[in-house]
């Protein structure tokens, strides 16, 4: 079964350095997420991605973030600046259309010190 | 705006017993809904859905029904097993064919007592 894959698995960073967060979505899917979820709480929208540009973003996706689909198959998801709260598992997903369900990566933890 | 609601956990309940977690939801217009699984450790995962009213989605044992007189998608199970212990998600998208942004509850922790 077509799988969303994320890399790292893992990382930590030192706050106030830049990370980039891979995703490799589903390959015939058009629409593309990012989410996080700080530890034991809710999963929060980040932003959506459709036809090379962000189709939608919350709050919480403020200039610090940014998203680049850079070679048609990875998807990436920039934090220019870190913060301590910024420590959270972040889910890529992708879907086709909304009917179909979306599928998530297994995400990536990251955990700013 | 649009939003999912459902019971707080967690809910403990010994082997075979039978489940329900409520979820309720506001949205205007015709939503398509699921309930999204996170094993311990893991990602997300579908655990089914339905896309308009009075379907009834199904996996793995688990059952819910698109109702929409009373804005409901509550998950049921009749046996419950140890391996179903994991956090349930009720979500909502408003997309269609062309998909917007999915929209979670908060959670519901559910442990199984051998």
């Amino acid at each position: 079964e077509p799988e969303v894959t994320q890399t790292p698995s893992h990382q930590v960073t030192q706050m106030g350095q830049e990370v980039i967060l891979r995703c490799v979505p589903i390959s015939n899917h058009l629409y593309f997420y990012w989410y996080r979820q700080i530890l034991g709480q809710k999963v929060e929208f980040l932003v959506s991605f459709y036809n090379n540009e962000i189709s939608e973003k919350s709050e919480i996706f403020d200039d610090q973030f940014s998203v680049e689909r850079p070679d048609g198959s990875n998807f990436t998801l920039k934090i220019r600046s870190t913060k301590l709260e910024d420590s959270a598992m972040y889910f890529c997903a992708s879907t086709g259309t909304a009917d179909l369900g979306y599928t998530f990566g297994s995400g990536t933890r990251l955990t700013v010190v | 705006g649009d939003s999912v609601t459902q019971m707080e956990g967690p809910v403990t309940l010994s082997e075979e017993a039978f489940l329900t977690i409520n979820c309720t939801y506001t949205a205007t217009g015709y939503p398509s809904l699921f309930w999204y699984v996170q094993y311990p450790g893991e990602g997300l995962q579908l655990l089914l859905k339905a896309t308009k009213a009075d379907d009834k989605g199904s996996n793995k044992g688990f059952e819910a029904t698109y109702r929409k007189e009373t804005t409901s998608f509550h998950l049921e199970k009749g046996s419950v097993q140890v391996s179903d212990s994991a956090v349930y998600f009720c979500a909502l998208s408003k997309g269609g064919s062309s998909a917007s942004k999915i929209i979670f509850g908060s959670g519901t922790r559910l442990s199984i007592r051998p």
